[in-house]
């Protein structure tokens, strides 16, 4: 266990349709990223979180969105579903680069 | 821009034997470098990282990985390789302006044979 926790670890669902995942860090991390990794693109930078504050986005969608808590937990929203979305979607805590970054056990998305 | 190249889709070796799965960089700075490992239907699991100090770093499971600026290389390493380790490696680097985001290599699959 890493300590990052990722729900739910499957996920199918149909085209046109709107999912949420959702990463809760590991303790004392302030920091969450998200990340795609599908079979054609590698590992995907999207969005970047810190204490609740939007840090930095890569190649997100626009139908992709996400948001971090009081809580600290994070939600990415995906709408708008397309086979292409199919994906596994990772996020990873971190306090600080020096300290590295933890990576949950990630969300399969199937979209059918 | 911040970017990490491995050069190897795959690298098969005997158990027992040494392995080198490779990887170069390109950073404006110093740069912060990290391995980590993927198994089937897993996430990705920290071995290493590379922030200051000494350029032999060691890291888990008995792996380690070699700093060398000149060369602009990280490449990971293991004395005796275990089938066990048999999985996706991928190299990063960290981008101090892009929020301290990482940027991946494209992987490497490490294939152990017995």
């Amino acid at each position: 266990d890493s300590g990052v926790t990722q729900t739910p670890k499957h996920l199918i669902t149909a085209t046109g349709q709107r999912v949420t995942l959702r990463c809760s860090p590991r303790s004392g991390d302030l920091s969450v990223y998200w990340y795609q990794q599908s079979l054609d693109q590698g590992l995907q930078f999207l969005i970047h979180y810190y204490n609740g504050e939007e840090r930095a986005k890569g190649n997100i969608l626009e139908r992709f969105s996400a948001q971090q808590f009081p809580d600290l937990h994070s939600e990415l929203n995906l709408s708008s579903l397309e086979l292409g979305d199919s994906a596994l979607y990772f996020c990873a805590s971190s306090q600080g680069a020096a300290y590295g970054y933890t990576f949950g056990s990630g969300t399969r998305l199937t979209v059918v | 821009a911040q970017s990490v190249a491995q050069p190897e889709d795959q690298v098969n070796v005997a158990e027992g034997n040494p392995l080198t799965v490779k990887c170069t960089y390109s950073v404006s700075g110093n740069p912060y470098l990290f391995w980590y490992v993927q198994y089937p239907n897993r996430g990705l699991q920290f071995l290493l990282k590379y922030i200051t100090g000494d350029n032999l770093v060691k890291g888990s499971y008995g792996f380690e990985a070699e700093f060398n600026k000149s060369q602009t290389s990280f490449h990971l390493k293991k004395p005796s390789a275990l089938v066990s380790d048999s999985a996706l490696y991928f190299c990063a680097v960290r981008d101090k302006n892009a929020g301290n985001m990482l940027t991946f290599g494209g992987g490497t699959r490490l294939m152990v044979k017995p």
